[in-house]
């Protein structure tokens, strides 16, 4: 399918369990960027890549590894999961500097 | 200080009305600006985006800039029902392709 897809849907995992969150955009856009949204706080930025093997850290990267070794892929790696990062998570796409993003539709994380 | 500030709302408007939406942010190089919309349990969705000063009209929403006063605002016209949602202002920044959000303002549109 074409666009921006993200897996799973919903997580539940445990208290210091690694879990990945997979993210893939069939478009070859550039940039690809980690989001998470909580109540009270926004969407977040967590990590982006301007391409492939290009990672940084956004506003909250702490606990979060991502790489992009494949322009169409960008997983989010939760090391050690904690319950503070119960969130929604989003990935987003975009092709060139200064033009909106596509997001996916959403991985609903619940750490217990 | 949040970099980009908006009223959470709820922002309640007649159906018919036109909807005012405002947001403010601090980095004087900021380069382009965008709106999203995102209802309830779902992702943001691009609606507008606008570079330089002034007005932007696409159907019946209007964006509008000022980068002096550093400040953005969406304009919903003829307000419907399937307005209802919550309306985030984005702001790409000097440095790079990296968005910041606001806080979002919630829109009832009642019948």
């Amino acid at each position: 399918d074409a666009g921006i897809t993200q897996s799973p849907r919903y997580k539940i995992t445990e208290t210091g369990r690694q879990v990945t969150l997979m993210c893939h955009q069939t478009w070859s856009h550039s940039y690809m960027f980690w989001y998470r949204q909580d109540l009270g706080h926004g969407l977040r930025l967590i990590y982006y890549s301007a391409a492939a093997d290009i990672t940084d850290k956004g506003e909250v990267p702490d606990g979060y590894v991502v790489s992009r070794s494949k322009t169409e892929n960008f997983p989010l790696t939760l090391e050690s999961a904690t319950r503070s990062q119960t969130s929604v998570y989003f990935c987003a796409s975009s092709g060139f500097r200064d033009y909106g993003y596509t997001f996916g539709s959403g991985t609903r994380l619940t750490v217990v | 200080q949040k970099e980009v500030e908006q009223n959470s709302g709820p922002l309640s408007v007649p159906e018919g009305a036109i909807a005012s939406l405002n947001c403010t942010y601090s980095d004087r190089g900021s380069q382009s600006f965008f709106w999203y919309r995102q209802y309830s349990g779902k992702s943001p969705e691009l609606i507008m985006s606008i570079y330089s000063n002034g007005d932007k009209e696409d159907g019946r929403f209007t964006a509008q800039l000022n980068k002096a006063s550093q400040y953005v605002s969406l304009l919903i016209r003829d307000s419907q029902p399937s307005d209802s949602a919550t309306y985030l202002c984005a702001v790409n920044g000097a440095a790079g392709n990296k968005l910041t959000f606001g806080g979002g303002t919630r829109v009832l549109v009642k019948p």
